[in-house]
């Protein structure tokens, strides 16, 4: 069974409309991530939360967003997308502290801006 | 960020050929190299994750070793069979909970 769910698998949006990307996990871990992947590039992190915790990449732009209103759920807004914004946005977790605990992924949310 | 780099990029190979790859990272204050196996239209999965200088692992057909001194990894496939098609992905864990990732190296086993 599927450990960390994403919703929607695929999103069609148009330039500016805003998205809501859904993260959930059964594991109880205490971090989260959101990871973008553009083609042929590594999986870029924009942020993480350690429980309630918000940790940005600094350069990660302003039109990125996130909320982790429990331990479970954890979202990623885009406000305004732009064409640059399609890619595929993978949410995973960690119990973290030391790195040795591997990551759990869920299967990505694909982008597309019209 | 730190920056980790993955080569070969991609990578085709015949059944039944052992191939490998390599991860470099930044070898100052490292504190774990983890590498995961993502297949088409799933979620990447862990293969191994490394935290000691010298360290080899094994699962199967697939092992791996670890050198924290020199900065690199190498992921070995023994006889490589078409079901391990996938891109392999390292990441570099650092002491600020974060996970940098590679590139990968995409390899495809041709039967």
């Amino acid at each position: 069974d599927a450990m960390v769910i994403q919703n929607p698998r695929y999103q069609v949006t148009q330039f500016g409309k805003p998205v809501t990307l859904s993260c959930s996990q059964t594991l109880n871990h205490n971090v989260m991530y959101w990871y973008q992947q553009k083609s042929s590039q590594a999986p870029k992190l924009l942020f993480h939360y350690y429980d309630k915790d918000f940790n940005n990449e600094a350069d990660t732009p302003d039109n990125f967003q996130s909320r982790r209103p429990n331990t479970s759920f954890c979202f990623l807004d885009i406000r305004s997308p732009g064409l640059g914004d399609a890619a595929m946005y993978l949410c995973a977790t960690s119990s973290g502290g030391s790195g040795t605990g591997e990551l759990f992924f869920g299967e990505g949310s694909r982008l597309t801006v019209l | 960020i730190l920056n980790v780099e993955q080569s070969p990029q991609s990578l085709h190979v015949q059944e039944g050929d052992s191939t490998n790859f390599t991860c470099s990272f930044p070898s100052s204050n490292f504190y774990a190299l983890h590498w995961y196996r993502w297949e088409t239209a799933k979620s990447p999965e862990a293969l191994f994750v490394m935290t000691l200088n010298g360290d080899e692992k094994k699962k199967g057909r697939i092992s791996a070793t670890l050198n924290t001194k020199e900065g690199y990894s190498y992921l070995y496939i023994k006889g490589s069979q078409p079901e391990d098609s996938a891109t392999y992905l390292c990441a570099l864990f650092n002491t600020g909970n974060q996970f940098y990732f590679g590139t990968g190296t995409s390899l495809t086993v041709i039967p």
